[in-house]
């Protein structure tokens, strides 16, 4: 069966610190990789998408950037973090070419002070 | 991507089915219902999803009017462990990217 691992649960970085969260999904090959961001009490925000490696598609401008440099491996990275850059991050992923759902990472919840 | 509506709050009986609205009338022909929730501090878990049928599986049951333009997430005996924000989604199947989600519904299931 397919897993997403997510890491780390919590973080906690100054303003002006580098970022890199790390996501990688077990037991599918080829998968559609994705980035969330949930600010408190929110919805989730689309940040970033990968259809294969070396492709991504961002959906919102930011501060953040994405990579993916294995067919299952997805980093959300920044030079410098901001204050607005606190929230909740989470990966998923889904099949390709079908009408399969996302599934998700349980998260890593971000503070920048 | 057609937009989903959804009450921000619903209040249901342990025990009792609950029955979570989505209004999604600018829905296109090619375009899946998927509903997700999310336990607080987690991520959020898939549900069930739909095109035209109603469908159903060990979680709850899809019911998608005959126009599709709106649906209904029914959890046919709520428990407390049902306490969740539910997300109405609607997007094209095999589409690259996802449909942001939305302010979904809160529901509460009370004692």
């Amino acid at each position: 069966s397919q897993t997403i691992h997510q890491w780390p649960a919590t973080l906690v970085q100054p303003v002006g610190s580098p970022l890199s969260l790390e996501c990688t999904v077990e037991g599918t090959s080829n998968p559609n990789l994705y980035w969330y961001r949930q600010a408190a009490g929110r919805g989730l925000q689309l940040l970033f998408y990968s259809v294969g490696i070396g492709q991504i598609s961002s959906e919102v401008p930011q501060n953040l950037s994405a990579s993916r440099p294995q067919d299952r491996q997805f980093i959300l990275s920044s030079k410098k973090l901001l204050l607005s850059d606190s929230g909740f991050y989470l990966c998923a992923w889904r099949l390709q070419g079908a009408n399969s759902p996302l599934h998700f990472g349980n998260g890593t919840r971000l503070t920048v002070t | 991507d057609a937009k989903t509506t959804q009450p921000p709050s619903m209040d249901c009986a342990e025990g009792r089915a609950a029955n979570l609205p989505c209004n999604h009338s600018t829905i296109s022909g090619n375009e899946y219902v998927y509903w997700y929730r999310q336990i607080h501090s987690q991520g959020p878990q898939y549900i069930i999803h739909g095109l035209k049928n109603n469908e159903t599986n060990e979680m709850a049951s899809l019911i998608i009017t005959e126009d599709r333009k709106s649906s209904t997430l029914i959890l046919p005996h709520a428990t407390l462990r049902d306490t969740a924000v539910y997300y109405c989604i609607v997007r094209v199947g095999n589409a690259g990217n996802m449909l942001t989600f939305g302010g979904g519904t809160r529901l509460m299931v009370k004692p």
